[in-house]
């Protein structure tokens, strides 16, 4: 399964914008990059996800390398409730008489906010 | 629409015992995932299912059996406990093809914290 990596923390002051790379570099084709965090004490929960093109959603915006070996999860002004664990995770389909795909999880970033 | 809810939400085993976590989705999805997270550590696959019926391996599944008989439910079992099982224990059910994730459905359960003794 292609591999992401990620820093293990980072850091960020309310109110300003906080970009988390994630590194993929043996990313195929036909894998899709998702992006949960997970607050304390809670279930993950869905961000954002994206195939090639830069996408926007309410919560974040992902930016996606060309090359699609990297990816960016982007908070435009980080609140206090974004401090968390945010993790990158490709989804890859095998056909095989259907659609089977894993979905596994490194460690994550775990992001700080400072007020 | 409840998304998806996991039974119970603690538990405390002594070692040997044995339990069934059940996690249940009402969203009619094929997919159904069983995670377990260790203090400091991201979460880890032990068993996942493509469908009704159909169950699969992940990265960690020694020591934990599952069954898809329904649909909705996926259910994980641990036959002898073990202290190294102890651990919080997330279901997940997204949708079939990544291309139909709804932007503000969430599709994991709140988790069930398991203590071994």
């Amino acid at each position: 399964d292609a591999k992401t990596t990620q820093p293990n923390s980072m850091e960020s002051n309310e109110e300003e914008p906080v970009h988390l790379p994630c590194n993929h570099s043996t990313i195929s084709g036909t894998d899709y990059i998702h992006w949960y965090r997970q607050l304390p004490s809670q279930g993950p929960e869905y961000v954002i996800h994206g195939l090639t093109s830069n996408v926007n959603n309410r919560m974040a915006s992902l930016a996606i390398a060309e090359d699609r070996k990297s990816s960016t999860l982007i908070l435009h002004r980080a609140t206090l409730r974004d401090a968390a664990v945010y993790y990158c995770i490709l989804i890859r389909r095998y056909y095989s008489g259907g659609s089977n795909y894993k979905l596994t999880f490194g460690k994550g970033t775990l992001l700080t906010v400072n007020p | 629409n409840a998304g998806v809810t996991q039974t119970p939400k603690f538990r405390v085993l002594k070692t040997g015992q044995s339990m069934t976590l059940l996690c249940a989705q009402d969203m009619n999805h094929e997919y159904m995932y069983w995670y377990r997270q260790d203090p400091g550590m991201g979460l880890r696959l032990i068993h996942y299912s493509v469908g009704e019926g159909t169950t699969a391996k992940g990265e960690v599944p020694d020591g934990y059996n599952v069954s898809r008989l329904k649909k909705q439910n996926f259910l994980l079992g641990l036959e002898s406990a073990a202290p190294s099982q102890t651990s919080v224990y997330f279901c997940a059910s997204p949708p079939f093809a990544p291309g139909l994730f709804r932007r503000n459905e969430q599709f994991f359960g709140p988790g069930t914290r398991l203590t071994v003794l």
